[in-house]
């Protein structure tokens, strides 16, 4: 089946450190990729929409330039947390979709996610 | 987009058949996922209905009901390793996630 692989899986780095999370559609291509952050006991939060060839589209209050997304092929996207701060630890997880057309129906699968700790 | 309540935890006995009832609300509809999360890890896709009716997989079956906006996802045959968050995800192009329902296997 359809497999997403994320990496790293987890980073700890000093403040002020910028981190590259890559994530990459093994066996198919993904026109469009999710990229979505959790906190412990909370539900995954859309942060952002990646799109193949196109800019990014950002959810409401997620800072586009503190979250810099680049999708610059059919199997690879990746999230720059950049200058990051305590604040931004959290467990960040990407999903995949291959292309549909119109057709939305085929499940997203997901990365193994990134746990991102700022000391 | 959409609103998605589901029940905050449940807790069965090892064997037992357990139900988690989601509810949702939408502004566009494209199907309903229901998604398996273990504590520290990323979701796993369980099943995708968009029709009415029930769809079967083993010992797991989801139930969707547009005209109610009501889904619900049935485990039978519970098992220790069933133990996790069950998440009742809206499908409008975006995914929208409900909280989750923290199930927990009792022996």
């Amino acid at each position: 089946g359809a497999v997403v692989s994320q990496h790293p899986s987890r980073v700890i780095c000093k403040s002020g450190t910028s981190v590259k999370i890559e994530c990459r559609s093994l066996d198919f291509q993904a026109t469009t990729m999710f990229w979505y952050r959790q906190f412990p006991k909370k539900s995954l939060m859309l942060m952002a929409t990646s799109n193949e060839g196109s800019k990014a589209t950002y959810e409401q209050g997620v800072e586009k330039d503190k979250f810099l997304i680049n999708h610059a092929s059919l199997t690879l996207s990746t999230l720059t947390v950049t200058s990051a701060h305590p604040e931004d630890s959290s467990f960040y997880i990407c999903s995949a979709r291959g292309p549909t057309g119109v057709n939305s129906n085929q499940p997203q699968h997901f990365g193994d996610g990134t746990r991102l700790s700022i000391l | 987009g959409q609103n998605i309540d589901q029940p905050t935890e449940m807790t069965a006995t090892e064997g037992a058949i357990v139900q988690i009832n989601c509810t949702y609300q939408t502004s566009g509809f494209n199907g309903l996922f229901w998604y398996q999360q273990h504590a520290g890890e990323a979701p796993t896709f369980l099943s995708y209905n968009v029709l009415d009716g029930l769809e079967e997989k083993g010992r797991f079956s989801s139930f969707l009901s547009r005209s109610k906006g009501y889904s619900y996802l049935l485990l039978k045959e519970l098992q220790m390793k069933d133990s996790a968050s069950y998440l009742c995800v809206g499908n409008d192009y975006k995914l929208s996630f409900g909280a989750g329902t923290t199930v927990t296997v009792r022996a």
